[in-house]
């Protein structure tokens, strides 16, 4: 059981380059999240989607940018990296918004900008 | 508006003795509490949750939690550790018809031989 997979796993961009994390999961889940990383905050939540096509603003949504075109993946985009952007970022999915439903998480993509 | 606190960062402790990870909440309304285990280089992976009923919650590893309204509180407990428990443990809770989780920073636990 593959669950959630994100691709790449590291990655080190220039300042002002681009790129797009991909998260892909098998369990039919409903809601995806991306969420970063940071030593002493927690995780913190970028962008959301309740569904395939829709997507929502987390906490820290400014410079990064997300698609649901398929049920399975969900896309982060990094338009122009900056060195704050340099994070430990993470996927995640749930099946439904009963509160009690637990995130399945990625083992996370390590992206460095120099 | 929902946040949780988890005072401590690192927590050592011996092998085989108990450990008690601390984790306060804050919620107008009636809350769902998660307790979640990061092995290095890995995911989150979730330990145990609170949603009702007993206050006393039993989680996988021999893990369990005490829901405290009175205190808004959410302890995480082991009685003995091993070496495999080394990680970080992160709180986390969603608040009745909200639908984000909040995260708190974190306390790693260092399992000491």
């Amino acid at each position: 059981n593959a669950g959630v997979t994100q691709t790449p796993k590291f990655r080190v961009l220039k300042t002002g380059q681009s790129m797009t994390l991909l998260c892909a999961q098998d369990m039919n889940h409903e809601y995806m999240y991306w969420y970063r990383q940071d030593p002493g905050m927690g995780l913190r939540l970028i962008h959301y989607s309740v569904g395939e096509g829709t997507t929502a603003k987390g906490e820290v949504p400014d410079g990064y940018n997300v698609s649901r075109l398929k049920k399975q993946n969900f896309l982060l985009g990094l338009e122009s990296a900056a060195p704050s952007q340099t994070s430990v970022y993470f996927c995640a999915s749930s099946y439904s918004n009963r509160q009690g439903e637990p995130q399945h998480f990625g083992d996370g993509t390590r992206l460095s900008i120099l | 508006a929902q946040s949780v606190t988890q005072l401590d960062s690192q927590v050592p402790v011996f092998e085989e003795a108990p450990v008690e990870l601390r984790c306060n909440y804050s919620s107008s309304v009636s809350v769902y509490l998660f307790w979640y285990v990061q092995y290095p280089n890995q995911g989150l992976q979730l330990l145990l949750k609170y949603l009702s009923g007993s206050t006393l919650v039993k989680g996988i590893n021999g893990f369990e939690a005490e829901f405290n309204k009175s205190q808004t509180s959410f302890h995480l407990r082991k009685p003995s550790v091993h070496i495999s428990d080394t990680a970080e443990y992160f709180c986390a809770v969603r608040a009745g018809g909200y639908q984000k989780v909040t995260f708190g920073t974190g306390t790693k636990l260092q399992v000491i031989p």
